[in-house]
């Protein structure tokens, strides 16, 4: 069974730009999380999908947002990049909704904004 | 107050030894505990989780969750240079589904 796919691997952006980052969960997962990782604050959540919905939102400005398919595909995106959104952000998903307990990431994107 | 905090080390152990991460929460309401691994350059996996009070065993390694102190930790038996890493943990709270990740614990072993 193929695990979590992120595309791209890595990118490079200018201030001000914007990014969109992709996520395939596992098979027949329908939850879809997205985290940002960081040296000093660690994973951070950003939102979690299910079902195309939005079900939970981190303490993230509004210059991130996110969708879900309806093949529980994932697209993060990123407005207006600051150079602190240099990151390696991670999706991970999950099979059901409301009482998932494992959560299986992708290999990430490393987003460097210049 | 961050909601989830571990000592962020580096801890070095020699081959063979027992390696103790500790992890503290915030949130006294938590149900859901996890231990993630993360190689350099890799993404976190999952190595187990606990909901219940007491210890949780699964191969060299052991998950233990004191919820009245509020930690959780994990004990790796007979550690191997292979498990040289940086160990995450996580919790979900009660409500909502979102997971708390503390900044991680770089564990060294030592041939």
């Amino acid at each position: 069974k193929a695990g979590v796919t992120q595309t791209p691997r890595y990118l490079i952006k200018t201030r001000g730009q914007q990014v969109t980052l992709s996520c395939s969960p596992i098979s027949g997962h329908r939850s879809v999380s997205w985290y940002q990782q960081t040296p000093g604050q660690g994973l951070q959540f950003l939102f979690e999908y299910f079902s195309e919905t939005q079900r939970n939102k981190g303490n993230f400005p509004g210059r991130f947002s996110g969708r879900q398919f309806s093949n529980s595909r994932s697209e993060m995106n990123v407005s207006t990049l600051e150079l602190g959104d240099s990151a390696l952000y991670l999706c991970a998903s999950s099979r059901r909704g409301a009482d998932y307990n494992e959560q299986f990431f992708g290999p990430g994107t490393r987003l460097t904004v210049l | 107050q961050k909601e989830v905090e571990q000592n962020s080390g580096p801890l070095s152990v020699p081959e063979g030894a027992i390696a103790s991460l500790n992890c503290t929460y915030s949130d006294r309401g938590s149900q859901s505990f996890f231990w993630y691994r993360q190689y350099s350059g890799k993404s976190p996996e999952l190595i187990m989780f606990i909901y219940s009070n007491g210890d949780k065993e699964d191969g060299r390694f052991t998950a233990q969750l004191n919820k009245a102190s509020q930690y959780v930790s994990l004990l790796i038996r007979d550690s191997q240079p292979s498990d040289s890493a940086t160990y995450l943990c996580a919790v979900r709270p009660n409500t909502g589904n979102q997971f708390y990740f503390g900044t991680g614990t770089s564990l060294t072993v030592i041939p």
